[in-house]
């Protein structure tokens, strides 16, 4: 079955950086655009990033341009997430998620998602 | 930007009884909403997508309906194991980004 398995976050300071990875397994990775959503404590899910199956196209969501970058490797179907000048307000749980298909047509929604990893952003 | 707005906030109910929720986009997105459901320290698991098609494994008591800006997710008999938050969910195919509601919880009387 699919899975999508994050590492990578942990304690950092204000303005410093992590890299996050999503190792995913059971599917053909290299089919299917893949998204980034955080959550931060106690509030609701928030989209992060989008990048296309190929991996030419990358979509940020406005408070995070130009401060974070989506990649992935096909070759080793894994997803990341490289973050820099991070914020208090970047603390979250950062969820990746797999694009919705459906008959093989995909879709546009998540139908699978790893179980999360912590970013905290404190001095 | 597409905004979803869901209500009500907060749900207050007890095991067997029905219950709608509702999301409202700020303008028409067809059919393309998604509900999700997150109980306490899990992540979230697609409900319907589409508007009223169910994910796989979903059962049968969860329904989707609606087009356009209105939507609502219906549990016909509430199970102890749907006592947790909701969302709705909005995508297109550009921009690809995606927009959630702020989430309904429902809890147990």
């Amino acid at each position: 079955q699919v899975q999508l398995v994050e590492s990578g976050g942990g304690v950092v300071q204000p303005g410093g950086s992590l890299r996050l990875s999503c190792a995913a397994s059971g599917l053909t990775f290299p089919s299917y655009g893949m998204h980034w959503v955080r959550q931060a404590p106690g509030k609701g899910l928030e989209w992060v990033a989008v990048i296309s199956a190929a991996g030419g196209t990358q979509y940020y969501e406005d408070s995070v341009k130009g401060r974070f970058t989506i990649s992935r490797d096909n070759s080793q179907n894994t997803l990341y997430l490289q973050m820099d000048s991070l914020r208090v307000e970047d603390t979250a749980i950062y969820y990746c998620t797999k694009e919705g298909a459906v008959s093989g047509i995909n879709k546009y929604f998540f139908d699978h998602w790893g179980q999360g990893t912590l970013v905290s952003v404190s001095s | 930007e597409i905004v979803l707005t869901q209500s009500p906030a907060t749900l207050s109910l007890s095991p067997g009884e029905r219950v709608t929720l509702s999301c409202r986009a700020s303008q028409s997105i067809n059919t393309y909403l998604a509900w999700y459901q997150q109980r306490p320290g899990q992540a979230p698991r697609v409900l319907i997508y589409d508007a009223s098609n169910r994910a796989t494994g979903i059962p049968a008591r969860f329904s989707g309906s609606g087009s356009g800006t209105d939507f609502t997710l219906t549990i016909s008999s509430l199970e102890p194991e749907d006592f947790a938050v909701y969302y709705c969910q909005h995508r297109n195919e550009w921009p690809p980004g995606a927009t959630f509601g702020q989430g309904t919880k429902l809890e147990n009387k």
